[in-house]
């Protein structure tokens, strides 16, 4: 597709579960972030990928949350033993190397 | 301290105002700055990056000041169609891929 791409749109779980949002970044571009947005609040950095590698993954909450990004192209974001305060809209964008960020249409994470 | 901040506002103005938008960054060394839009219940999208000599497109002009470490974004003649969040973005040295969003600053420009 021409854009990126994030999947599911909407996931609701319950509190403990896993669950495991998807990016497609735009091809060819090798930078790929992901953010959380809670409700009325900016964007929160999460991690950074350049290739394959997370130089940056200083914005994970905790160590419930992982990322891998493999073939330099898709990535997931996983978030082990859900609790409340993870619901949030998932943000997920790719850029070529010092070119502004494309973002995907977001995952909206509700835990009950 | 957050490392960028901005004015969550609501600014509410008038069709045909001219509005401006400060944004404040803690770190002396940031490198690239960036205004995005955000409508609501969507993504972000750049708007215009900031360039040391200030830079403007068509009804926008964006400025720097490094000395004191802050963004503007200024908008003139102001449509309906401006109504959204505005979000300053700020790319620290050294580590080009981190991009720092602001909260952001919402504007509602009324008939």
């Amino acid at each position: 597709g021409a854009g990126v791409s994030q999947s599911p749109s909407n996931k609701v779980t319950e509190k403990g579960k896993d669950v495991e949002l998807r990016c497609d970044p735009i091809s060819g571009h090798t930078a790929l972030y992901w953010y959380r947005q809670s409700l009325g609040q900016g964007l929160e950095f999460l991690i950074y990928f350049q290739g394959n590698s997370a130089p940056d993954k200083s914005g994970l909450p905790s160590d419930r949350f992982s990322a891998e990004r493999t073939g330099g192209s898709v990535s997931t974001l996983t978030i082990q033993r859900t609790q409340q305060e993870d619901s949030a809209v998932y943000l997920c964008a790719s850029s070529l190397s010092g070119s502004p960020l494309h973002f995907g249409n977001g995952t909206r994470l509700t835990v009950t | 301290r957050k490392e960028v901040e901005q004015d969550p506002g609501p600014f509410n103005v008038p069709e045909g105002a001219t509005v401006a938008f400060n944004c404040t960054y803690s770190n002396s060394a940031s490198q690239s700055f960036f205004w995005y839009r955000q409508d609501c219940r969507k993504e972000p999208k750049l708007l215009m990056s900031v360039y040391s000599s200030g830079n403007e497109d068509g009804r926008f002009t964006a400025q720097l000041n490094r000395a004191s470490q802050y963004i503007s974004l200024l908008i003139r003649d102001s449509k309906l169609s401006d109504s959204a969040t505005y979000l300053c973005v700020v790319t620290l040295s050294g580590n080009t891929g981190k991009l720092i969003f602001g909260q952001g600053t919402t504007l509602q420009v009324k008939p």
